[in-house]
């Protein structure tokens, strides 16, 4: 199994650009998380996935910050107009079914200049 | 909504020694609570699950205990090495949905020879 794949690992964006995020969650997989890690605000839930379908948005920014899973091998988080306070470590998750344990990606850093 | 609050900040002990770190949260309906650990620059490394019929759970090298009374989780690290160096988060699946995970603000634990 090769757990959640998570690209690119490193973003490297100018302030108002577009950032596109990648994740791949584990086969089998029905449920996808999104958190951001910084160090001032730790680890915040983002949204999440259930079958494809948005369940929970409540931790996404209202503007800017996008999520879909068009299929179930893959979800992206888009920010447009990226602004220096988006840089973060952005961590995707999968669960096999929704409140079981969550396996975390290895994370894409970006990093808004 | 739920908020998870985790002592203390930082912990450093010698080789052998126990290494200890609790949380407690506020949501009484909480239901799911994992420990994870983060290597330097690495992902969440899930250690522990424990459900609300668990009291206490032995891991390889560490103990959970879970007291739904005053809504404490707490891990113990017995024989603490080297390699156990490393920052730990407990997180505490929300009351309501049983989804997203509230994580605790982190123990950066430092193992010395």
């Amino acid at each position: 199994n090769a757990g959640v794949i998570q690209t690119p690992r490193h973003k490297v964006t100018g302030k108002g650009q577009e950032a596109t995020l990648w994740c791949e969650p584990i086969s089998g997989h029905s449920a996808v998380f999104w958190y951001r890690q910084t160090i001032v605000q730790g680890l915040e839930f983002l949204t999440y996935f259930r079958n494809q379908a948005p369940i929970d948005d409540s931790g996404m920014p209202k503007e800017r910050f996008s999520a879909q899973m068009p299929n179930q091998s893959h979800s992206t988080l888009k920010i447009q107009s990226t602004q220096p306070q988006d840089s973060a470590v952005y961590l995707c998750a999968s669960s096999l079914e929704s409140g079981y344990e969550q396996y975390f990606g290895p994370g894409t850093r970006l990093t808004v200049l | 909504g739920e908020q998870v609050e985790q002592r203390p900040p930082h912990l450093s002990v010698r080789e052998g020694d126990s290494a200890f770190i609790t949380c407690t949260y506020t949501d009484p309906n909480s239901y799911y609570f994992f420990w994870y650990k983060q290597e330097p620059g690495a992902s969440l490394q899930l250690l522990m699950k424990v459900f609300s019929s668990t009291e206490i759970n032995e891991g390889q090298g560490f103990t959970v205990l879970l007291n739904k009374k005053d809504k404490r989780l707490s891990l113990n690290l017995t024989a603490a090495h080297p390699g156990d160096s490393a920052a730990y988060f407990c997180a505490v699946s929300d009351g309501g949905s049983g989804n997203k995970l509230i994580f605790g603000t982190g123990t950066l634990l430092s193992v010395k020879p």
